[in-house]
This record gives structure tokens, sequence and C-alpha cells, in this order.
């Protein structure tokens, strides 16, 4: 079956730090990837999205950006960090192409930015 | 892309009390998902609705899609202290096939014993 591994799952930076959050999903090839980002417990954004390998797509300009090294490995970094990159981090996955497709979470990682 | 409205935004309930969230949209909608979180949790899909006026049900939840496609709706019957949990709607946003979903603010359930 298939598993999709998100770490850290709670991480404290000071502003202006760099950061690398990193997704990898098990049990399935050639899955299309996510990021999500939930601010305040509420609405889910779609950050980066990629459906194969160094293919990314970005739905907002903003302080990140992802990267995805292997078929499986998708990576949400930013240079420095700002204040309002705080928020919950989400790693979706799902396989194929449909316009149904169903979205499979991480448990996310907390991002906290001081 | 496509937007989907969530309301309530909060809906305090008490053990064995009723629950619904409604999604809308101000077009045509190809799909409708909802998913829960629970609290300190992760989104999990629950269910998919596809057709025009299709319902679905499993256990005490019942989902329905709009004739028109440009709402639906999530019911609990006799809530229960597990139903806590922040429910999204969802939907494929921009008419691709690569599962890029726009999803609602969430219905924030609190369940109160």
């Amino acid at each position: 079956s298939q598993t999709i591994h998100q770490w850290p799952a709670t991480l404290v930076q000071p502003v202006g730090s760099p950061l690398s959050l990193e997704c990898t999903v098990e049990g399935t090839s050639n899955p299309n990837l996510y990021w999500y980002r939930q601010a305040a417990g509420r609405g889910l954004q779609l950050l980066f999205y990629s459906v194969g390998i160094g293919q990314i797509s970005s739905e907002v300009p903003q302080n990140l950006s992802a990267s995805r090294p292997q078929d499986r490995q998708f990576i949400l970094s930013s240079k420095k960090l700002l204040l309002s990159d705080s928020g919950f981090y989400l790693c979706a996955w799902s396989v194929g192409q449909s316009f149904f497709l169903t979205l499979h979470f991480g448990n996310g990682t907390r991002l906290t930015v001081t | 892309g496509q937007q989907v409205m969530q309301i309530p935004q909060y809906q305090h309930v008490q053990e064995g009390e009723d629950f619904t969230t409604y999604c809308n949209s101000s077009t045509t909608l190809s799909n409708i998902q909802w998913y829960k979180q629970r609290p300190g949790g992760h989104p999990v899909f629950l269910i998919q609705l596809v057709k025009s006026g299709e319902v679905k049900k499993q256990k005490r939840l019942t989902f329905q899609f709009g004739e028109a496609k440009k709402n639906s709706s999530l019911h609990i019957t006799a809530t229960q202290t597990t139903d806590v949990g922040t429910y999204f709607c969802a939907t494929n946003a921009g008419g691709t096939s690569y599962g890029k979903l726009t999803f609602g603010q969430g219905t924030i359930l609190t369940v109160h014993p």
C-alpha cells in the first residue's frame, strides 16, 4: 500500500533563516505531488504541484520554491523565511490523470517563524 | 480558477444533534470532494460527487450535489464526539487533470458531550 512521509513534524525557525521540508511517497510510481499551506488552521492553499521529476508548477508567487529531485521525493525550500511563512505545510499525492483525482495527505509540518 | 465558499465557518452542537455544512459556487462544478481534518491532523478524503443531484451516504453522513452542480452539502445525523474536526469541500481547479484542487475555507465542528 502507499504511504507518505513528511518531516519534520514541527519546526521553529528565526526570520531570515533557510527552510527545507521533505516529503517522500512509497508504494507507487510517478505520483503527482503537491505542497499545500494551511494558515491559522483554516483553508488549504495550493503552493506547488509536480507531475514528474523536475517538473514544478507554482500556484502562488511567494518566498518559497519546490523541487522534485527523484520520482517520489518532493522538497519545499526557502532561502530566507518571513514571519508570514508560518503555517501548517502539507504534502499530498495522487496518481494518474483524471478530473476526479483524490488527494492523500501526509501528516504535515507545523512551521513557526519567530 | 473555480472557487467554493463554505458556510458556516463554525458550528457548535450538542452530542446527538444534527449538523450540516454547505459548499457553494457561482459556476458549475465538475465535481465536489469532501475531506475531514481532525484537530491537529491532516485532511482525509471522505467522498466524491460528480453527477447532478447525486446523493451518497456513509453511515450517519449524507452528501449531496445540487441539481445545477453549483452547491453541495454534508449532513451528519446524531453527531458524536468523534465527528469533531474541520470539514472541507474541494473541487477540481481550472479543469486540469492533475488533481489541482481548490478547497473551501472549511467548517469547524465542535461537539459538546
